[in-house]
């Protein structure tokens, strides 16, 4: 069965500042990847997936992701944060042999000073 | 607009009188799934659906029941609920053929006293 491991519960940034999110999965073949985030009061939103192919994968609001088989990772960036980026970020996992479920982390919340 | 509705938004209801959460999508997506949200959990799958008629257990059925009777209706249904369900619940759905994006409906915030 797969899982997923969000090491950082919560990180704060200084508005402008990188932000980094990690992400490890596990897996025995190769996933489907995505970040969700999560606005307070809202839905998730899909922010970016992987699939197969480039290992660099662009989404929206400016964030990408890069995909590193070896370190089993997927780790979520930005280069230049800002205030409405606050929010709570979550990494799934989907298996080829189940096509749909996804198997999320347990979250980051991501916390943006001014 | 392509959407995935539920309602209630919120619900506070008591233990043991039954409920239903209900769950549209008008994409014409074969599967459909839900979710309960808890803090420092993530997101666990309850049930979801392949199909009309066809509908399976997630990791965390107990307590649950649901139906596929049309496409684009989902309902989440607890028969006699319990403080321990008291949680945020999502729909989600998408097309059959891989796990692409999985579109989300708002959520709703049940509490049971």
């Amino acid at each position: 069965a797969q899982s997923v491991t969000q090491p950082d519960i919560h990180i704060t940034v200084s508005e402008g500042a990188s932000l980094e999110l990690r992400c490890n999965y596990s897996y025995g073949a190769t996933p489907y990847l995505f970040w969700y985030v999560q606005s307070p009061g809202q839905g998730l939103q899909l922010l970016l997936k992987y699939f197969s192919g480039d290992t660099l994968v662009q989404g929206i609001k400016g964030f990408e992701a890069e995909f590193k088989r070896s370190q089993s990772s997927f780790n979520l960036r930005k280069p230049s944060v800002h205030w409405s980026d606050a929010a709570e970020y979550f990494c799934a996992v989907g298996a080829y042999y189940n096509d749909y479920k996804l198997s999320f982390g347990a979250g980051t919340t991501v916390t943006v000073r001014a | 607009e392509a959407q995935v509705t539920q309602n209630p938004r919120y619900l506070i209801t008591v233990t043991g009188k039954k409920l239903t959460v209900t769950c549209s999508q008008n994409m014409n997506h074969e599967y459909m799934s839900w979710y309960r949200q808890d803090p420092g959990l993530g997101l666990r799958q309850i049930y979801y659906s392949m199909n009309v008629e066809v509908t399976d257990k997630g990791d965390v059925p107990e307590g649950y029941k649901v139906s596929r009777k049309e496409k684009r209706n989902f309902p989440l249904i607890l028969e006699s609920p319990s403080p321990n369900q008291t949680s945020l619940y999502f729909c989600a759905s998408t097309l059959a053929g891989g796990p692409g994006e999985q579109f989300f409906g708002p959520g709703t915030r049940l509490t049971v006293l």
